[in-house]
């Protein structure tokens, strides 16, 4: 398998854009997890999926931000509009077996500069 | 806000040393992992230990688990210039499946 796919690895964008970043989690991984990084915050979970549902959005920073997850393998996360604070590097990652007791698999992450 | 954190924040020794990193969190959890990231990579596991656990093994790293101080310590023996990385800690808490990074620890080993 060639892992947790994330497009694109490097998106720059005008403030006041409309961002979509994708994830194509490990075949067969049921839970899917967007996480943010930034040297000031470190790594925020954003939103997990489970079996295709959003089963917590909490981290969600605001309604700029929205995520869909369609079909097992594929989802998005999806920021309208932009703003520089939200140049980060967001992650993508699965885990098998409904999560419980299993690792998770990250994707290389999208590097996110808004100018 | 964040479960797990890890101390020290950086730690820089010579190749050959042993490294070892703290983690403290805040809740009852249902297991804990350790995570490693090198610079502009994704997040790859590294060990997971249960609740129920006390201590467990891979190869040269060694994790302990003490639920009744909330705490943890990941050891890696013999450090390699190829560990320089930094390194989280991540706790599973609850009924879900909602996964808690700390803010890591920078681990630099001088070969």
């Amino acid at each position: 398998d060639a892992g947790v796919i994330q497009s694109p690895r490097h998106e720059v964008t005008e403030m006041g854009q409309e961002v979509t970043l994708r994830c194509k989690p490990i075949s067969g991984h049921n839970s899917l997890f967007w996480y943010r990084q930034t040297m000031m915050r470190g790594l925020e979970l954003l939103i997990y999926f489970n079996n295709n549902v959003p089963i917590d959005d909490s981290g969600m920073p605001e309604d700029r931000f929205s995520a869909k997850m369609p079909n097992a393998s594929f989802s998005t996360l999806k920021i309208q509009p932009s703003e520089p604070r939200d140049s980060a590097v967001y992650f993508c990652a699965s885990r098998r077996g409904g999560g419980r007791d299993t690792e998770a698999f990250f994707g290389q992450g999208t590097r996110l500069t808004v100018v | 806000s964040q479960q797990g954190e890890e101390d020290p924040q950086a730690l820089s020794i010579q190749e050959g040393e042993n490294a070892t990193m703290n983690c403290s969190y805040k809740t009852s959890i249902n297991n804990l992992q350790w995570y490693r990231q090198n610079s502009g990579r994704g997040l790859v596991h590294l060990i997971l230990i249960r609740s129920n656990e006390r201590e467990k093994h891979s190869g040269r790293l060694r994790v302990t688990l003490d639920t009744s101080k909330k705490s943890s310590s990941l050891l890696i023996t013999a450090s390699r210039a190829a560990d320089t990385a930094s390194y989280f800690c991540a706790t599973d808490a609850g009924s879900g499946f909602k996964t808690i990074f700390g803010a890591g620890t920078r681990l630099f080993v001088k070969a």
